[in-house]
């Protein structure tokens, strides 16, 4: 079972920023937290991924809370192209190394 | 482009046809996966290679039989499938098997069983 909790589905206003909650309270010390995407039909895309400290690539930002039982992914100026299914994933550490488990997911959908 | 490339990107097969799935990563990347994505429902891993040793299968029918000749190409071999073996059938790659390695997706290959 997947280790995050998400909302469903969330919209979005093209050019304006987009906020992806994710919940991941049993989180253990030494789990990363990573963040894909999954547009219609397609392979997930890698985003970003962080530990503990915000992180920011040339995609979006990762904010992770200080107790880290919680993240939020922030696509700064979203476009069309930004519309798909994001998951948040909290790495399995130990047992199955290097799996990702995927949960459902929010659908974003970025409106003109 | 993320370095994966599927193929072929679509296929229909009878429950009678033999069929392989290809992929390839130009990553070089000693890690290979075979991910099944059934409609509405999240994405289940099936085999893992790790320097072209499979390393995990995680109770797959024996239908599905995976191959790894090198460290940059991975089959999958389809036989006698059931309709309910639809799907989209993604390959990732990722550098190693450690717990944080990135593993990059192809664009999957959408397979109908009729």
């Amino acid at each position: 079972d997947a280790k995050t909790t998400q909302p469903p589905s969330m919209d979005c206003a093209e050019g304006r920023a987009a906020n992806l909650p994710c919940n991941h309270s049993t989180i253990s010390g030494n789990e990363y937290v990573y963040w894909y995407r999954q547009i219609h039909s397609q392979g997930p895309q890698y985003i970003i991924h962080g530990l503990k400290n915000n992180e920011t690539n040339e995609m979006a930002s990762l904010i992770i809370t200080e107790d880290r039982k919680s993240s939020t992914l922030i696509l700064p100026h979203a476009t069309l192209r930004d519309t798909a299914v994001y998951y948040c994933i909290v790495r399995v550490y130990g047992g199955s190394q290097g799996n990702l488990i995927f949960g459902k997911g929010t659908k974003l959908s970025v409106k003109p | 482009e993320t370095g994966v490339t599927q193929t072929p990107r679509h296929l229909v097969m009878g429950m009678t046809n033999k069929k392989s799935l290809k992929c390839e990563q130009h990553l070089g990347h000693n890690a290979m996966y075979w991910y099944k994505q059934s409609a509405k429902k999240p994405l289940e891993l099936m085999f893992v290679y790790s320097l072209e040793e499979r390393v995990e299968n995680n109770s797959v029918p024996s239908r599905f039989s995976p191959e790894c000749p090198n460290s940059s190409h991975l089959f999958l071999h389809l036989h006698t499938l059931q309709p309910e073996d639809s799907a989209l059938y993604l390959c990732a790659s990722s550098q190693d098997r450690a717990d944080t390695d990135t593993q990059y997706f192809g664009p999957g290959t959408r397979l109908t069983v009729l």
